[in-house]
C-alpha cells in the first residue's frame, strides 16, 4: 500500500530564514517521489523528484530534499525563505506499472517579511 | 513548447448536466492523466489514459469517464453531476514513466 504523510499542514516562516517541511511516505514499491509546488489559481509546477540515484536531490529555486529510506522519509528544505516561496507544496509518491502519483494533503508555506 | 493546455478556465453546471473537459499534453508526451482537487485538500487521481485506452483508474464512479485521442489529447466527461463534484480538475502528461507535467487546471463549480 501506498501513502504520503504531510506532517505539517501549515508553516510559517520569517523571510531568510530556513524552510522546512515535512514528508513521510509508505510504499510496497521502490518508489519515485516528488515535490510540486503550487501557486494560488496557478497550476502544480515540479520542484524536484527522486528517482533511486543520489539521496539528495537539488531542485529549483534553491530547493532540497533527502530520501531517507530508513525513516521512510523526504523532506524539503530550503536555506533561506524568499517571499516568493509562499505556496501550497504537495509531496507526491509515485509507483506501479502506470506511474500513478498519490498526492499528501499538502502544507501551506507563508513567508513573513 | 505551449506546455500541458486545458480548456475550459472556469465552468459552472447545474446538478445533474453533463460536462466535458479538455486536455492537450506537452509534446512529445503519450500518457494523459487526470486528477480532482477539491478545495483545501490534495489532488485525487481519476484515470489514466495511454495509447488510448484506461490503463488506471482511481476510487471514482463511472460517472467520470474519458477518451484519449490518436494525437495523445484527451478528454474528461462527467455525467449526472453532483454538487461534490465541484473541484480544480487537473490534467498532467507524461512520457512513459517519467515526471508529470500539470496544466492550469479547469475549475468546475456546479450549483
Amino acid at each position: 500500500a501506498q501513502s504520503v504523510t504531510q506532517l505539517d499542514s501549515h508553516v510559517s516562516v520569517s523571510e531568510g530564514t530556513p524552510v522546512l517541511l515535512r514528508c513521510n511516505y509508505s510504499s510496497s514499491y521502490s518508489p519515485s517521489l516528488f515535490w510540486y509546488v503550487q501557486h494560488p489559481n496557478k497550476g502544480l509546477q515540479l520542484l524536484l523528484k527522486y528517482t533511486s540515484a543520489a539521496t539528495l536531490v537539488k531542485g529549483i529555486n534553491g530547493f532540497e530534499a533527502e530520501f531517507k529510506k530508513s525513516e521512510t522519509s523526504f523532506h524539503l528544505t530550503k536555506p533561506s525563505a524568499h517571499m516568493s516561496d509562499a505556496a501550497e507544496y504537495f509531496c507526491v509518491v509515485s509507483e506501479g506499472p502506470g506511474n500513478q502519483f498519490y498526492f499528501g494533503t499538502g502544507t501551506s508555506l507563508t513567508v513573513i517579511p | 513548447d505551449a506546455g500541458v493546455t486545458q480548456s475550459p478556465t472556469h465552468l459552472i453546471k447545474t446538478r445533474g448536466q453533463q460536462v466535458t473537459l479538455r486536455c492537450s499534453p506537452k509534446s512529445g508526451h503519450d500518457t494523459v492523466s487526470w486528477y480532482q482537487q477539491a478545495l483545501g485538500q490534495g489532488p485525487q487521481f481519476i484515470f489514466q489514459y495511454y495509447e488510448e485506452e484506461e490503463r488506471q483508474r482511481g476510487n471514482f464512479p463511472d460517472r467520470f469517464s474519458g477518451h484519449q485521442f490518436p494525437n495523445y489529447s484527451s478528454e474528461l466527461n462527467v455525467n449526472a453531476l453532483l454538487l461534490g463534484d465541484s473541484a480544480l480538475y487537473l490534467c498532467a502528461s507524461s512520457f512513459t514513466l517519467n515526471e508529470q507535467y500539470f496544466g492550469p487546471g479547469t475549475r468546475l463549480t456546479v450549483t
